[in-house]
């Protein structure tokens, strides 16, 4: 059965400070891999996906994730945090059979908190 | 870009009545639409895979009698809460298949 990991429940980070959120999946398959941003009753916004190609992709509000299969890892980052980021990131894992139509497994999401 | 349209954004009812969440995908047709359910502080757990012209796909513990799914066109899934009751009370996210999952903004449903 497919499993997404996110250890970390609650990340505090100053603005401007660099950030790292940890992912770690279980996936029998090729995995396609998500993060998504939740703001406080709101729906899912996508940051990036790894479908495959470059193990390093680059996603939306200058966030990156790198992919490394020897580590089932799927950590997500930025170099510099601004106020704004604040919200919950979910990592999630999803089949290859039909090109992402498949569920998502998510994880239990990272709450990231910034002080000033 | 793609864009999910749910409504009602927040609904409150009684116990005992019924409540109908709608899921719409505005710019893109949809075969495979997904309805998640996320209690407070916790992550989305997939209730089921709604499939345009067939019978939803309930996950394990999932009432089928109490969540009803239909998705009637490739833009529109809806999910009712039959005989709602306070333990239902949760925020509902649907999401919308092209590709990968473009999601919904969710349902605050509070049942009294």
């Amino acid at each position: 059965a497919q499993s997404v990991t996110q250890p970390d429940i609650h990340i505090t980070v100053s603005e401007g400070a660099s950030l790292e959120l940890r992912c770690n999946y279980s996936y029998g398959a090729t995995p396609y891999l998500f993060w998504y941003v939740q703001s406080p009753g709101q729906g899912l916004q996508l940051l990036l996906k790894y479908f495959s190609g470059d193990t390093l992709v680059q996603g939306i509000k200058g966030f990156e994730a790198e992919f490394k299969r020897s580590q089932s890892s799927f950590n997500l980052r930025k170099p510099s945090v601004h106020w704004s980021d604040a919200a919950e990131y979910f990592c999630a894992v999803g089949g290859a059979l039909d090109f992402g139509n498949e569920k998502l497994t998510f994880g239990t999401g990272t709450r990231l908190t910034i002080i000033p | 870009g793609a864009v999910v349209s749910q409504h009602p954004s927040r609904v409150i009812c009684k116990s005992g009545t019924s409540v109908k969440i709608e899921c719409r995908s505005l710019d893109f047709q949809a075969t495979t639409m997904f309805w998640y359910r996320q209690f407070p502080k916790q992550s989305l757990m997939l209730m089921a895979t709604s499939n345009e012209g067939s019978k939803a796909t309930y996950e394990q513990g999932v009432e089928k009698d109490k969540f009803l799914i239909n998705h009637a066109s490739l833009t529109l899934s809806t999910l009712t809460v039959t005989s709602a009751h306070p333990e239902d009370s949760s925020f509902y996210i649907c999401s919308a298949a092209k590709n990968i999952q473009y999601f919904g903004a969710g349902t605050r449903l509070s049942v009294l």
